[in-house]
């Protein structure tokens, strides 16, 4: 059973196009995260919600939209892509509240290719 | 902010030999640290953590962690390499008492094991 499942693993597209990435996790997880990992390997956070809510929102270009349906599902939305978005996202999660929140879990990455 | 820097972004070390990661934290009151470990094209793993507990941290695969304030280090360390211990190595922190899980990574630094 996989933990953190992502789809798709790979996604090829030309600018100016729209895409989502889902994240499923069966982990029983209140937290999830979107992380976006450059091609110098350099991670950085880009949103999490708990149970649906959002709690943080970094500098983000406001193509980029998550949405959480429910507190096991978690999806990214980037409209008008750009080259510069070409990258690994990363979904995680973990438990809520105290030192377990930093225990995440990660999915396999999805690998963003805008042509 | 915090924030941690990897000293080494690249590592090559034989099987069998020591295993030293550097890691080193830029804050005056003492952060939550962590290690991560990414095989090739998969996600995140976390190794280790330190939460204001024990300074001397025990992770999976061998691996521990000291922390030492008067140096703000958290270097990781195996004492014998394994072929599979191949992969890059992020240090990470966050603020204590920011239950939000808000993590920020280093550079990472990738680990070779020649034979």
């Amino acid at each position: 059973d996989t933990a953190v499942s992502q789809t798709p693993k790979y996604l090829v597209t030309q600018m100016g196009n729209d895409k989502s990435i889902k994240c499923e996790q069966n982990l029983g997880h209140d937290t999830m995260y979107w992380y976006k990992q450059d091609s110098k390997k350099f991670l950085k956070i880009m949103f999490s919600y708990n149970n649906k809510e959002l709690i943080i929102n970094e500098t983000v270009p406001n193509r980029f939209s998550p949405k959480s349906p429910d507190k096991a599902h978690l999806n990214l939305h980037i409209n008008s892509l750009e080259l510069g978005d070409s990258a690994v996202y990363f979904c995680a999660s973990s438990p809520w509240g105290g030192d377990s929140s930093y225990e995440q879990y990660f999915g396999p990455g999805t690998r963003l290719t805008v042509t | 902010a915090q924030s941690v820097t990897q000293l080494g972004s690249h590592v090559s070390v034989s099987e069998g030999a020591l295993v030293l990661l550097r890691c080193n934290y830029s804050s005056s009151v003492p952060p939550y640290l962590f290690w991560y470990v990414q095989y090739p094209n998969q996600g995140l793993q976390l190794l280790l953590k330190y939460t204001s507990a024990a300074t001397l941290v025990k992770g999976i695969n061998g691996f521990e962690a000291e922390f030492k304030k008067s140096e703000t280090s958290f270097h990781l360390t195996k004492p014998s390499a394994h072929m599979s211990d191949a992969a890059e190595y992020f240090c990470a922190v966050s603020d204590q008492g920011d239950s939000w899980g808000k993590l920020q990574f280093g550079a990472g630094t990738q680990v070779v094991v020649t034979p």
